[in-house]
């Protein structure tokens, strides 16, 4: 079975610019959670989404947005780039909304010029 | 607020040596506690899930204990090999976010 795949890998972006980051869960999952990763914060909850719904959100500004699709794939934007949106992405999926095992993706790579 | 701490923060030990990481969290109210390792500049890979109603859990050279009332973990690797150099991370599904992760502990395993 396939994992989590996250695309692109890596992307370099300039302040002002918005970027979309897209995840594919594991065959099966409905629940997809985004997570930021950086060296002086650590790892953050962005969101979750089940079923095409917002379930829960994180501490994050409304620059930071999300959507998730049919087919349980999901994406996340950030609009009006910072340099401080340079982070490690990881998307996260899981078969139900909560108490279960989460998958993680190798993550996107984003660095704000 | 829920908050989770592990220590020691960095650890390393010669090969062979049994070793116990801990994470500790401020809200007993958990649904339930999951250990990852993570590689560097890679994603997590899930360890162990223990859910709020169980004790501890195994997988091989693995064990971790939950104990819930004084809000405390720990994961046990047995007999360790430079394979299990990497940072290890706790995060408990609490409340309205998903998972809230600790800072990790970085292992190194020297041969």
């Amino acid at each position: 079975k396939a994992g989590v795949t996250q695309t692109p890998r890596y992307l370099i972006k300039t302040r002002g610019q918005q970027v979309t980051l897209s995840c594919s869960p594991i065959s099966g999952h409905r629940s997809v959670s985004w997570y930021q990763q950086t060296p002086g914060q650590g790892l953050q909850f962005l969101f979750e989404y089940f079923s095409e719904t917002q379930r829960n959100k994180g501490n994050f500004p409304g620059r930071f947005s999300g959507r998730q699709f049919s087919n349980s794939r999901s994406e996340m934007n950030v609009s009006t780039l910072e340099l401080g949106d340079s982070a490690l992405y990881l998307c996260a999926s899981s078969l139900a909304a909560s108490e279960e095992t989460q998958y993680f993706g190798p993550g996107t790579r984003l660095l704000v010029l | 607020k829920q908050e989770v701490t592990q220590i020691p923060a960095a650890l390393s030990v010669p090969e062979g040596e049994n070793l116990v990481l801990n994470c500790s969290f401020t809200d007993s109210a958990i649904y339930n506690l999951q250990w990852f390792r993570q590689d560097p500049g890679k994603g997590l890979t899930s360890l162990l899930l223990i859910q709020s109603s169980q004790r501890e859990q195994t997988s091989g050279r693995l064990n971790a204990s939950l104990d819930k009332s004084s809000g405390r973990s720990t994961l046990y690797i047995a007999a360790s090999q430079p394979g299990d150099s990497a940072t290890y991370l706790c995060a408990v599904e609490s409340g309205t976010y998903k998972y809230i992760f600790g800072t990790g502990t970085r292992l190194k395993v020297l041969a």
